[in-house]
Parts: structure tokens; C-alpha cells; sequence
């Protein structure tokens, strides 16, 4: 059964910091989606990863895929508070359906 | 190009009762996927219908259903609520099993069950 793992689960960080935030999946998978969620919102998606090596940047976020490590990793780069919020992973498990990490709440302090 | 859409927005409904949530999906999508999101948890998997069939089924109970219509809008009906369905209801659209990997997230149905 396939099962994903993220962390850390909270993240206090400074603006203008770096960090790396890490998710695991269990077993074999073919796509990494990364997703945000503000408080009370659905779900905005930010990243889809297809393959081995794959990196994908947008502003301040870069997310890259080791398949064979089932590791994704999500890199903030000199963070900024509009960034607060719940970043959750996600691995395609059959039949298309998405099994979903616990989210990383994020804040970021002035 | 419309977005995924949802109603209702809330709901409180007392434990027994029946509920039933709605959701279009985004132009050109003929997959739905339902999801539940507990407080403070990751999306779980409930089913996903594509081409109005059922296509995978998460570990909920019988008493969750749904429907796809042609349209490919779809229903997520709840049968004797109980209090730990109290949630956040996502349906997500893509566009089929083999083309487009997004899957669009609606705006969600938060129901209350007390």
C-alpha cells in the first residue's frame, strides 16, 4: 500500500531564508504532485513531477523527483511571509487516485 | 475555461441524516475524483468516476456513494453521518487516464455533522 511521508510537519522559518522540505513515498510511483493550502482554502496545485530527475521551478519554489530514492524535495529559497501556509505532497497511487502526505504548515516570519 | 465548482459551500447536518454534495468539473474533464480532509490532515481518497463509471474506491464505508452524469458533473452522497464525517469534502477534475496529469481542485464543501 502505497504511503507518503512529509518533513517536517511545521516549519518556522525567517524571511529571506532557505530551506528544504522532504516527502517519502513507499512504494513505486509515476507522478509527484505538490500542492498548496491556505487556511480554509482548497487546494492550489504548484508542481507536477513526471519523472526521474525531474525539476520544476516557480518563484521561490523549486521541487525535484529521485525515483529511485521515492524522494521528492520542495526548496524555498529566500522565503517570504506570503509563502505561509499547508504544502502537502502527493504520489499517484491506481486508478489515478492521489495519496496525500500530512502537509507541512509553513510560517514564515518577518 | 470554467474551474471545478462546488456546492454547497457549508453544511450542518445531525448524525443519521442523510447529505448529498455536488461538483462540475472543469470544461473538457471527464474525471472526478472525491476526497475527504479531516482538521489538520492530508486529502484521503473516497472514489473517482470517469466516463459516468466508478474507477477506484478508497477505505470508506458503502454508506459514502456517488454518481457521475453525462455532463461529468457528480454527486458524493452520505448515508448515516456520522460525527467523524465532519470534514472538508474536494472533489478534483482531470481530463481522462492517459492525457493531462492535473488534477484541479474545487473549492471544497465543509460539512459539520453534530
Amino acid at each position: 500500500e502505497l504511503k507518503v511521508e512529509q518533513n517536517p510537519l511545521f516549519l518556522s522559518m525567517q524571511e529571506g531564508k532557505n530551506y528544504t522540505i522532504y516527502c517519502n513515498y513507499s512504494t513505486t510511483s509515476d507522478r509527484l504532485y505538490w500542492y498548496r493550502q491556505d487556511p480554509g482554502k482548497s487546494l492550489e496545485s504548484l508542481f507536477v513531477l513526471l519523472s526521474n530527475g525531474a525539476v520544476k521551478q516557480e518563484g521561490r519554489l523549486m521541487a525535484s523527483l529521485d525515483t529511485k530514492a521515492r524522494l521528492s524535495t520542495l526548496h524555498i529559497t529566500a522565503a517570504v511571509h506570503d509563502l505561509s501556509a499547508t504544502y502537502f505532497c502527493a504520489a499517484k497511487g491506481g486508478s489515478e487516485k492521489l495519496v496525500f502526505g500530512k502537509g507541512m504548515k509553513l510560517t514564515v516570519n518577518p | 475555461e470554467t474551474g471545478v465548482t462546488q456546492s454547497p459551500t457549508h453544511l450542518i447536518k445531525t448524525r443519521g441524516q442523510q447529505v448529498t454534495l455536488r461538483c462540475s468539473s472543469q470544461s473538457g474533464h471527464n474525471t472526478v475524483s472525491w476526497y475527504q480532509q479531516a482538521l489538520g490532515q492530508g486529502p484521503q481518497f473516497i472514489f473517482q468516476y470517469y466516463r459516468e463509471e466508478e474507477n477506484g474506491r478508497g477505505n470508506f464505508p458503502p454508506r459514502f456513494s456517488g454518481l457521475q452524469f453525462p455532463n461529468y458533473s457528480s454527486e458524493l452522497n452520505v448515508n448515516a453521518l456520522e460525527l467523524d464525517d465532519s470534514a472538508l469534502y474536494l472533489c478534483a477534475s482531470s481530463s481522462g487516464l492517459t492525457s493531462s496529469y492535473e488534477q484541479y481542485f474545487g473549492p471544497g464543501t465543509r460539512l459539520t455533522v453534530t
